[in-house]
């Protein structure tokens, strides 16, 4: 149980183009999606919260014109990073959060991690 | 603000040997600490939880981790390194709740285990 997933796993894109990358819930309804950004040997760091119904919460510095979030459904949260820009190329990753204590087992708070998108701008 | 501090970006062992990895913690309440491993191009996967019920927890693969309060401490421990260990370590804490809580990694270790 607890499974995330993420597509693309990799996506190559021009300079100004726009990439949309979903993060999905497969086995669980996850109240909450959190979007990570990777940059090469460094840690993660935490972009934007968003719960669903609500709209995302960015971190500072986030720039959210730039890096829009939609929690779709219980089960979809996409990212999209609008006119992308090399120093956009990093490893998205995405986590989810069950919304119900002891829902299928999970505990309320746990974060699962997706594999992961390796986002590179030309 | 909570903050995890991992010592050493990278650390070698010789397989069969002892695994150590160090993570210090800065909390002004009890903290949940958590340590993650990551394989290449892959996302992340728990190994271990502190959430208060013990100080020493028991995880996958055989790691576990021991919370010091006295040393604000969180350190990974395996008695014996196997090859399949290669791949980097994340400790980090959590602030808040629910679906406003906010998970602070470290800067990562890298453990090579050598033949």
């Amino acid at each position: 149980g607890a499974v995330v997933s993420q597509h693309p796993s990799w996506v190559i894109c021009k300079s100004g183009t726009s990439v949309k990358i979903e993060c999905r819930s497969l086995d669980f309804q996850a109240t909450t999606m959190f979007w990570y950004r990777q940059f090469p040997k460094q840690s993660l760091m935490l972009m934007a919260t968003s719960n669903e119904g609500s709209k995302a919460t960015y971190e500072q510095g986030v720039e959210k014109d730039k890096f829009l979030i939609n929690h779709a459904s219980l089960t979809l949260s996409t990212l999209t990073v609008t006119s992308a820009h090399p120093e956009d190329s990093s490893f998205y990753i995405c986590s989810a959060r069950g919304g119900q204590p002891g829902l299928a087992g999970l505990s309320y708070n746990e974060q699962f991690f997706g594999p992961g998108t390796r986002l590179t701008v030309l | 603000a909570q903050s995890v501090t991992q010592l050493g970006s990278h650390v070698s062992v010789s397989e069969g040997a002892l695994v150590l990895l160090r993570c210090n913690y800065s909390s002004s309440v009890p903290p949940y600490l958590f340590w993650y491993v990551q394989y290449p191009n892959q996302g992340l996967q728990l190994l271990l939880k502190y959430t208060s019920a013990a100080t020493l927890v028991k995880g996958i693969n055989g790691f576990e981790a021991e919370f010091k309060k006295s040393e604000t401490s969180f350190h990974l421990t395996k008695p014996s390194a196997h090859m399949s260990d290669a791949a980097e370590y994340f400790c980090a804490v959590r602030v808040g709740s629910g679906g406003y809580q906010k998970v602070t990694f470290g800067t990562g270790t890298k453990l090579q285990v050598i033949p």
